[in-house]
């Protein structure tokens, strides 16, 4: 059974980066999508973006750039960078596998990490 | 950002039927395959729904989906109390190039 799990540091300072990794066990990170999710606090999901295992990735515009998604499949792993952060970067963020079906790759997301809140504060 | 509408909540006792909406566009369900989710308290999103209607293994036919147009249906029959989530509809937008989910739905068993 594929198993996500996501690291990094739950704090980050107004301005910094944020950059989180996803460990993916039980399975290879190869011929898969592997996305990144967030949610703040008491609100609903937000798309952040993806990478297919080859290095491909698109992110959600409303993000503007401050975003970058890398693999390592030496090590099963994909991380996010998030730059120049603000309070309203606020949230859980998950990482998430994207499946593939007969029809689509990618577009929705079948295995899930348990999600690690980082709040951004000075 | 989302553009895709759900109805902040909706109830029902156990053993009843819900339906949850999910209104969209043409160049996101209009253009794209539907998914389903649903999260429990404190825990990360559960696929329930994919291609509009499928189901992946382990997830009861309890839970159904379905695509009209530029929306979406999540039905769930046999009301339980484990039931009680927020739900979550996404698909992909061809205009925006992105990802988007829902604005969620709470579902209550009364």
């Amino acid at each position: 059974q594929v198993q996500l799990q996501e690291s990094g540091p739950g704090l980050v300072k107004p301005s910094e980066t944020l950059s989180l990794t996803c460990t993916v066990s039980g399975g290879s990170i190869s011929n898969y999508f592997w996305t990144w999710i967030r949610q703040p606090p008491g609100k609903g999901l937000e798309y952040i973006g993806y990478i297919y295992y080859s290095g491909t990735t698109s992110h959600n515009p409303s993000l503007k750039g401050r975003v970058t998604i890398s693999v390592d499949t030496s090590k099963n792993s994909f991380s996010l960078q998030l730059t120049s952060v603000t309070a309203a970067d606020t949230a859980v963020y998950f990482c998430a596998r994207g499946g593939f079906s007969a029809y689509t790759q990618g577009h929705f997301f079948d295995h899930w990490g348990l999600g690690t809140l980082v709040s951004v504060s000075s | 950002q989302s553009v895709l509408t759900q109805p902040p909540s909706v109830s029902a006792a156990p053993g009843q039927r819900v339906i949850i909406s999910c209104s969209g566009s043409r160049s996101n369900i209009g253009d794209n395959y539907v998914s389903w989710y649903q999260q429990l308290p404190g825990t990360a999103p559960k696929l329930l729904i994919y291609d509009n209607n499928e189901r992946p293994s382990g997830i009861p036919d309890r839970f159904s989906g379905s695509r009209s147009d530029t929306s979406a249906t999540l039905g769930i029959t046999g009301l339980q109390t484990g039931d009680e989530a927020d739900y979550y509809c996404a698909t992909w937008d061809s205009r925006l190039n992105t990802a988007l989910f829902g604005t969620g739905t709470r579902v209550s068993v009364l």
